[in-house]
């Protein structure tokens, strides 16, 4: 149980262009999902917590404007980077919680973006 | 603001070895959790702690929650190439009493395993 999925998995894009990428809960109702971006080698950096049927949480320093969440459903929370440019280009990883849960997050398999 | 630490950074071992790995929050926590991620994947839950002083085992791994419930450690006995990857400590972030969810996970400790 606990399956969370990510699409796509890996996107090479040019500049300029926006990329959205999809997380989905496969078997689970998540109240609050998050998206986390990554660098190489180094730890989890929280963009904004996405609460469904609500406007996202930024974490400080995270461009509201650049990076659009919606979460439209208890299942679905969209990430689009618009405007992409290549300093955008990481790792970009969302986790679930589960409806009426503890703090566990459940990951999806990340999204390589690559910005040209 | 809340600060959780994780050392080392990074560790090598021979196959066959011992490996631990430590977290120190700079706040007390309700619980920690634990992370493994393998090269080119996801973190995935491990575990959970929620009491003082507890302690739970995962066949060769070890959890420990101490008793300030503001540290822990990872402990593998008899590392295997399989062990591989990186493990993050993570705490519910507290911001004003409320955490939301959220995590503050710590840097992760980078474990290599030689054959």
């Amino acid at each position: 149980g606990a399956v969370v999925s990510q699409h796509p998995s890996r996107v090479i894009c040019k500049s300029g262009t926006s990329v959205k990428i999809e997380c989905r809960s496969l078997d689970f109702q998540a109240t609050t999902m998050f998206w986390y971006r990554q660098f190489p080698k180094q730890s989890l950096m929280l963009m904004a917590t996405s609460n469904e049927g609500s406007k996202a949480t930024y974490e400080q320093g995270v461009e509201k404007d650049k990076f659009l969440i919606n979460h439209a459903s208890l299942t679905l929370s969209t990430l689009t980077v618009t405007s992409a440019h290549p300093e955008d280009s990481s790792f970009y990883i969302c986790s679930a919680r589960t409806l009426g849960g503890t703090d566990t997050q459940y990951f999806g398999p990340g999204t390589r973006l690559t910005v040209l | 603001g809340q600060q959780v630490m994780q050392i080392p950074q990074y560790q090598h071992v021979q196959e066959g070895e011992d490996f631990t790995t430590y977290c120190n929050s700079s706040t007390t926590l309700s619980n920690i959790q634990w992370y493994k991620q393998r090269p080119g994947g996801h973190p995935v839950f491990l575990i959970q702690l929620v009491k003082s002083g507890e302690v739970k085992k995962q066949k060769r791994l070890t959890f420990q929650f101490g008793e300030a419930k503001k540290n822990s450690s990872l402990h593998i006995t008899a590392t295997q190439t399989t062990d591989v990857g990186t493990y993050f400590c993570a705490g519910p972030t507290n911001a004003g009493g409320t955490s939301y969810g959220k995590l503050t996970f710590g840097q992760g400790t980078i474990l290599t395993v030689h054959p």
